[in-house]
């Protein structure tokens, strides 16, 4: 069965602090997406990954980045971490041919106090 | 630049009656559309896709959805609901040669017995 696995379920972090994300898919997925979900803003994309060592800037990458040094793994970082950076963060990957579909991890709920 | 709008943030709907969540695009250019399914405390799935083809599409647990090029929207329909449906859903659209997905706010499906 298809997976991606996203290390925390629950993240408790202190403001300031540097905060690395992780996401793990089996899938031998080519791309990888990171999307922070808040209520009544659905998802936004943060970042996207479409090989290894490639990346794009989604719709609010300000405060983040990322790092894609191995195929399965999507990792985002938040520099410094920031109250307003307290959300659920939702990562997904995908692979041509069937673009299409994207395949989602269970999410971490990120605290940021 | 695309967008996708969920006017309904919230769908209270008693068990057996039908439900539409609607969904609404804008985009210049060719569109494939998804709904997706988060059910609590997880990640989402993908519940139906329009490509090409048949206007009408059907997915799982027996949604379906019609694509209306003409009025722009997308709306997700079942003609009898179970509790089981009690769930967010959300809107998506990709334009054709990219990888980027754009989502909606979501609508919330409560279904009441």
């Amino acid at each position: 069965d298809v997976k991606v696995t996203q290390s925390s379920r629950y993240l408790v972090k202190r403001t300031g602090e540097k905060v690395f994300l992780e996401c793990v898919q089996d899938m031998d997925h080519e791309n990888m997406f990171w999307y922070r979900q808040d209520p009544g803003l659905g998802l936004r994309l943060i970042y996207f990954s479409y090989d290894v060592k490639m990346k794009e800037k989604g719709d609010i990458p300000e405060g983040y980045s990322v790092s894609r040094e191995k195929k399965e793994r999507f990792s985002l970082i938040l520099e410094s971490a920031s109250t307003n950076q307290t959300s659920m963060y939702l990562c997904a990957s995908s692979s041509p041919p069937r673009p299409e579909k994207l395949f989602f991890g269970s999410g971490t709920q990120l605290s940021v106090l | 630049a695309q967008s996708v709008t969920q006017l309904d943030s919230q769908v209270p709907v008693f068990e057996e009656a039908p439900v539409e969540l609607r969904c609404n695009y804008s985009s210049s250019v060719s569109v494939y559309l998804f709904w997706y399914v988060q059910y609590p405390n997880q990640g989402l799935q993908l519940l139906l896709k329009y490509l090409s083809g048949s206007t009408l599409v059907k997915g799982i647990n027996g949604f379906e959805a019609e694509f209306n090029k003409s009025q722009t929207s997308f709306h997700l329909r079942k003609p009898s609901v179970h509790i089981s449906d009690t769930a967010e859903y959300f809107c998506a659209v990709r334009t054709s040669g990219t990888y980027k997905y754009i989502f909606g706010t979501g609508t919330r499906l409560k279904v009441l017995a």
